[in-house]
């Protein structure tokens, strides 16, 4: 069974840093492109980025590339998310996702509350 | 960006009904979309994806067409079970974008 969990997240204060974890599991998470997507309170989706097998290729919406950084590590089938100099408008619930056909497996969401 | 329209924003149909929600594409995509639907309280859920192609376990009542840069979401029979946002989602090329979300709910 394909499992994505976050974790990593709460509320922290504007300007800070933090980093999100996204454990996987039930399938090979070497052979995918994995990816970020957040949803602020009441919001739409939106995507923040994704990055590829390897980490060769990572691509992030232009407006939060100076802000977040994606990686991943292979050997224990986790992807991560840094991300700094948060602000409110990052607060949002940030789920994790494998890119087969699309997003086909999400994570529950970890939520992330930016205030002071 | 790609920007993609997304009509209505909400909607209320009634039990056994056929829906229609749209998406329209500022540019060309090709077959890159998805729909997804998503309940409260849960993660988005691939319904629809290649614009045409319905995921796996996804009741056959649910389609996906394509019209130019129009995007379609039918459902029929319409049930309670079906009651949630759904959002549309190009993945032609980056950034990837959503659609702002169609609210559905039944009377």
């Amino acid at each position: 069974e394909v499992k994505l969990v976050e974790s990593g997240g709460g509320l922290v204060q504007p300007g800070r840093s933090l980093k999100l974890s996204c454990a996987a599991s039930g399938f090979s998470f070497n052979d995918y492109w994995m990816g970020w997507v957040r949803q602020a309170p009441g919001k739409g989706l939106e995507w923040i980025g994704e990055i590829n097998q390897d980490s060769s290729t990572i691509n992030y919406t232009p407006s939060l590339k100076d802000k977040f950084t994606i990686s991943r590590d292979n050997a224990q089938n986790t992807l991560y998310l840094q991300m700094s100099k948060l602000g409110s408008e990052d607060t949002a619930i940030y789920y994790c996702a494998r890119d087969y056909r699309d997003f086909d497996y999400w994570g529950q969401g970890v939520m992330v509350t930016v205030s002071s | 960006d790609i920007q993609m329209t997304q009509s209505p924003s909400s909607m209320s149909a009634s039990l056994g009904d056929t829906v229609t929600i749209t998406c329209l594409a500022s540019q060309d995509i090709g077959n890159y979309l998805s729909w997804y639907q998503q309940k409260p309280g849960k993660s988005p859920k691939l319904m629809i994806y290649g614009a045409t192609n319905l995921e796996d376990g996804v009741p056959s009542r649910f389609s996906g067409s394509r019209s130019g840069s129009d995007y379609s979401l039918t459902i029929n029979s319409l049930g309670y079970d079906d009651e949630g946002i759904y959002h549309c989602h190009q993945y032609y090329e980056y950034p990837y974008t959503f659609g702002a979300g169609t609210k559905l709910e039944l009377k």
